[in-house]
């Protein structure tokens, strides 16, 4: 059965500066997603990256860009000039057959923003 | 569209009781998952229906666990019997084919806060 972990429960980081959160995960699939997932307080999930198996060279979207090492099995995100409103739980999951089907979420990362 | 809407937000049973959930997935989306989510833990998969056949349910907790999809647009999601760890967020989330078998990712509701007492 695929795992995925995430070893941090909480980071911090200054508004404008970098953090990384981090994600391994465990799999004998060769062709799989792997995601992030940003969930604010009393507000719904939101995709923040998506990243195929298949490809190597890594996600990017805007702000936000990931570390897939696909030997390693790991999967880290950064967030650059970060700022409030990404406060939040960062989730990271795994997913198969066309990306969505039943994923499979770390227990989250509780990222604070400090101004 | 404003996108997957779950109603109650919150929903509070004496154990032992019934609940049922509804969820409203974006329009012409053909796939729906439920999902829960307990205190400090990630979203956990529990069934999912492509339009209205149920794909996979041996990942529901229990048989007090049910879950509907009957014209393949809205589901809704039943605990009979409630117990104290049925406790816990009851997320929804749907997607939709774009093609050979590729799908958008899963776009989330708001979830259902389910307190038993």
């Amino acid at each position: 059965a695929q795992t995925v972990t995430q070893s941090q429960p909480e980071m911090s980081v200054q508004e404008a500066e970098t953090v990384t959160l981090s994600c391994t995960y465990d799999t004998s699939e060769s062709d799989y997603y792997l995601f992030w997932y940003k969930q604010p307080p009393s507000r719904q999930m939101i995709l923040v990256i998506r990243q195929e198996a298949y490809k190597q060279q890594n996600a990017t979207e805007n702000r936000f860009s990931v570390n897939f090492q696909k030997a390693a099995k790991s999967f880290s995100l950064k967030i650059s000039d970060s700022q409030l409103g990404d406060a939040a739980m960062y989730f990271c999951a795994y997913g198969t057959q066309g990306g969505s089907e039943k994923l499979v979420f770390g227990k989250g990362t509780k990222l604070t923003v400090n101004p | 569209d404003t996108g997957v809407s779950q109603n109650p937000r919150h929903k509070i049973t004496k154990r032992g009781q019934n609940v049922t959930f509804r969820c409203d997935p974006i329009s012409e989306h053909n796939r729906l998952y439920w999902y829960r989510q307990t205190l400090g833990q990630g979203p956990e998969f529990l069934t999912y229906f492509q339009n209205e056949a149920q794909l996979e349910k041996s990942r529901l907790l229990s048989d007090r666990f049910s879950a509907e999809r009957p014209k393949g647009s809205f589901s809704t999601l039943e605990i009979q019997r409630t117990e104290q760890g049925d406790s816990a967020m009851y997320l929804c989330a749907s997607s939709f084919l774009i093609g050979q078998g590729v799908f958008t990712e899963a776009f989330f509701g708001q979830g259902t806060r389910l307190t038993v007492v």
